[in-house]
C-alpha cells in the first residue's frame, strides 16, 4: 500500500495558465476529494467524487474541473490560473463515502502562479 | 460562517506536560471527529477520532473529550514530546443530509513543544 499518490509535488505556472493535478488513490477506494490549503491553515473543500461521480461541490473555481476515471484516479485541470490559485492542493481517499470515512491524505501539490 | 472552530491559532507547552487544543463546532449533524496532525511539507494524517456517541476516545497519549450538549471537544496531548510539534486540525462530518461525508475542517492550531 502506498498510499495517496499526487504528482507533481511542485509546480510553476504563469498568470493565464494550465495546469493538470492528478491524485491516484488507495486501492480500493473509489472516495476523493480535493482541498486547497493556503499557507499552511485552513483546509478549504473543493471536491468529491464518489464511484466516478460528483458527489458535492465547494470551493472549487468555475475555471477549475475535476474528473474520476474508471480506476478511480482523479485529475484536477486548472485553466486560465490567478495568482491566489497559489496554494497546496490536496487530495484524499477514503473506502466509503459516507459519515465516519476515515481520509488518507496525499502529500500534496504545491501549486505557485507567477 | 465558521462550522468548526479552534480556539487558538497556537499553543505551546514543555516537554513532558500536557497539551490541550479546544474545538468546537455549529452544526448538530454533525456526529464524526476526527483530528488530523500535519507536519510541514506533508499531507495531513488522521491522528485519532471519536463519534458523537461517545464522550470520550484514549489511543496511548491522545485523548478526545468530547460534549456533545456543548458541542465542543478537546484534544490532550499527555506527556507531550517535541516530535509532537506540529499543526492539529479538528474536523467534523455527518453521516446524513446533502453533505454525507465531507470533511469540515477547523483553521488549525500549530502546537510547538520546547524540549
Amino acid at each position: 500500500d502506498s498510499g495517496v499518490v499526487q504528482s507533481p509535488r511542485h509546480i510553476i505556472k504563469e498568470k493565464g495558465g494550465r495546469s493538470v493535478l492528478t491524485c491516484i488513490p488507495i486501492s480500493g477506494h473509489s472516495n476523493v476529494v480535493w482541498y486547497q490549503q493556503t499557507l499552511g491553515k485552513e483546509l478549504k473543500f473543493l471536491i468529491q467524487h464518489y464511484e466516478k461521480v460528483e458527489r458535492d461541490k465547494g470551493f472549487l473555481p468555475s475555471r477549475f474541473s475535476v474528473q474520476q476515471f474508471d480506476d478511480y484516479h482523479s485529475e484536477m485541470n486548472m485553466s486560465a490560473l490567478e495568482l491566489e490559485d497559489s496554494a497546496m492542493y490536496f487530495c484524499a481517499s477514503s473506502l466509503v463515502a459516507g459519515g465516519g470515512s476515515d481520509y488518507t491524505f496525499g502529500s500534496g501539490t504545491r501549486l505557485l502562479v507567477i | 460562517q465558521q462550522q468548526v472552530r479552534q480556539s487558538s491559532q497556537s499553543l505551546t507547552v514543555w516537554e513532558g506536560e500536557t497539551a490541550i487544543l479546544n474545538c468546537s463546532y455549529e452544526n448538530s449533524a454533525f456526529d464524526y471527529f476526527p483530528w488530523y496532525q500535519q507536519f510541514p511539507g506533508e499531507g495531513p494524517a488522521l491522528l485519532i477520532a471519536i463519534r458523537s456517541v461517545s464522550d470520550k476516545k484514549e489511543d496511548g497519549r491522545f485523548t478526545i473529550f468530547f460534549n456533545k450538549r456543548e458541542k465542543n471537544l478537546s484534544l490532550h496531548i499527555k506527556d507531550s514530546q517535541p516530535g509532537d510539534s506540529a499543526t492539529y486540525f479538528c474536523a467534523a462530518s455527518a453521516n446524513t443530509g446533502a453533505n454525507t461525508g465531507k470533511l469540515t475542517f477547523g483553521h488549525g492550531t500549530i502546537l510547538r513543544v520546547h524540549p
